[in-house]
Parts: C-alpha cells; sequence; structure tokens
C-alpha cells in the first residue's frame, strides 16, 4: 500500500482565520514532505521532516507553520494567509529523506482558496 | 544546484501513436530519475523510476530511458489511449537525498 491521505479536500478560508491541513501515511515511511502547486506549475518544495523533525525549510514565510507530531503525521498551520497562497497544497512521504534516495508518494492535495 | 529541463510543454497526439517526453539534468552526482503522472485535480503519481546504474527500464506500455553521459532521460508511452492524458513531470534526486528537481512539466492530450 502506497497511500498517502490528506484533509481537507477544499479549504476556503480568510485572511484573518487559522487553520490546519492534516496528512497521514502509514507505510512506515520516517520522511514527510510539504509541498505548494500552482497551476500548471511543477511542485515547490516548502519542508521537509526526517524523523520527526524539520530538517529544511525552504525559506518559507512563518505564517507557514508545519508540525510533526509522531512518524505517520504531518500537520500545516495555517494563519494570517494571503491570496496568493491560495494553491493546491501537496503531501508526500518517503522510506527516508537523507542517506538514502527513496521515492516519494505523493497524497491527492488540499485545495486553498484564501479569501 | 539541480536544473532539469523538459520538452516539449505541451504534446498532442492521436490514440494508438507513441509519445516521448525528454529531460536533460545539469548536476551529474543526480542518480534517481522519477516520473509522475499528474492528473487534473489529483495529486502525482509516481508513473515510473530509473537509477542511474540502468540505461533502460520498462512497465507495459511505459519506459525510461537514461544517458548518463548526456545527462539526459526520456519517457516514451507508447499505444497511447485517452486515458493517459494528463500533466507528466520528470524529476531528479541526488545521491543520498530524496529530495526532487521536477522539470516545468508537460501536458499530453490523447485524442481519440
Amino acid at each position: 500500500d502506497t497511500e498517502v491521505t490528506q484533509t481537507p479536500k477544499h479549504l476556503v478560508m480568510g485572511m484573518t482565520n487559522k487553520k490546519s491541513l492534516k496528512c497521514e501515511q502509514h507505510m512506515g515511511h520516517r520522511a514527510m514532505y510539504w509541498y505548494k502547486q500552482k497551476a500548471k506549475k511543477p511542485p515547490e518544495l516548502m519542508f521537509v521532516y526526517s524523523y520527526e523533525k524539520l530538517s529544511i525549510n525552504e525559506s518559507v514565510p512563518s505564517r507557514f507553520s508545519p508540525e510533526c507530531p509522531n512518524s505517520s503525521l504531518l500537520n500545516l498551520h495555517l494563519h494570517a494567509l494571503q491570496p496568493e497562497d491560495s494553491a493546491l497544497y501537496l503531501c508526500a512521504s518517503s522510506r527516508e529523506a537523507v542517506t538514502s534516495t527513496d521515492t516519494q508518494y505523493f497524497g491527492p492535495g488540499t485545495r486553498l482558496t484564501v479569501l | 544546484g539541480e536544473n532539469v529541463e523538459q520538452h516539449p510543454s505541451t504534446l498532442s497526439v492521436q490514440e494508438g501513436d507513441s509519445a516521448v517526453i525528454k529531460c536533460t539534468y545539469s548536476d551529474s552526482a543526480s542518480n534517481y530519475f522519477p516520473w509522475y503522472k499528474q492528473e487534473l485535480g489529483k495529486g502525482p503519481q509516481l508513473i515510473i523510476d530509473i537509477r542511474s546504474n540502468v540505461g533502460e527500464k520498462k512497465d507495459q506500455r511505459i519506459a525510461v530511458t537514461l544517458n548518463k553521459t548526456a545527462k539526459h532521460f526520456s519517457l516514451h508511452i507508447t499505444e497511447t489511449q485517452p486515458e493517459d492524458s494528463a500533466v507528466y513531470f520528470c524529476a531528479a534526486s541526488p545521491a543520498g537525498y530524496s529530495t526532487l528537481t521536477f522539470g516545468k512539466g508537460t501536458m499530453l492530450l490523447v485524442s481519440p
């Protein structure tokens, strides 16, 4: 089973709202990723967690706050977003992030609209 | 850092034709090259991948070839079907890391 699940599928929020995106995998993977994808563009890496520790932050604004409560779960907390943050947010996982080159498996994404 | 170029950006074929998408990479340290298919409103789905110790890999109608010397790799789809219509992304990953650098994507349109 190579399934990564994400909730919610769609999210509409105002610029003053606080919301969270959730991601889950049960493949025993120790690396999890957040990507942002704008229309007609490739996924753009935001964060990488390795063994529940943040290992890469691609200079993402602080209004995006990731959290990895355990090896199966990854959250992305959103606060004071801007309309230009509207995008498809993708979660992915792989067996490892460093020490080996492993396949990343993507979830279906959360379509976020910021009004 | 790594740079991945992907061509063409759009490819239209008739059902039953073959389709070829090409990518080049810049970092000779890259050694893993996956291809993802993304349908509208969905996440990218891995369709095939290749590592640098292999020159070609095939899975039914899909094949990938890798030329390490020239730093390019290609996706070949034979006997295309309308359900192959999607955006295809190539990517490259450096040895020892699972981070990906993506190409800009190719929109494949297969007409019945």
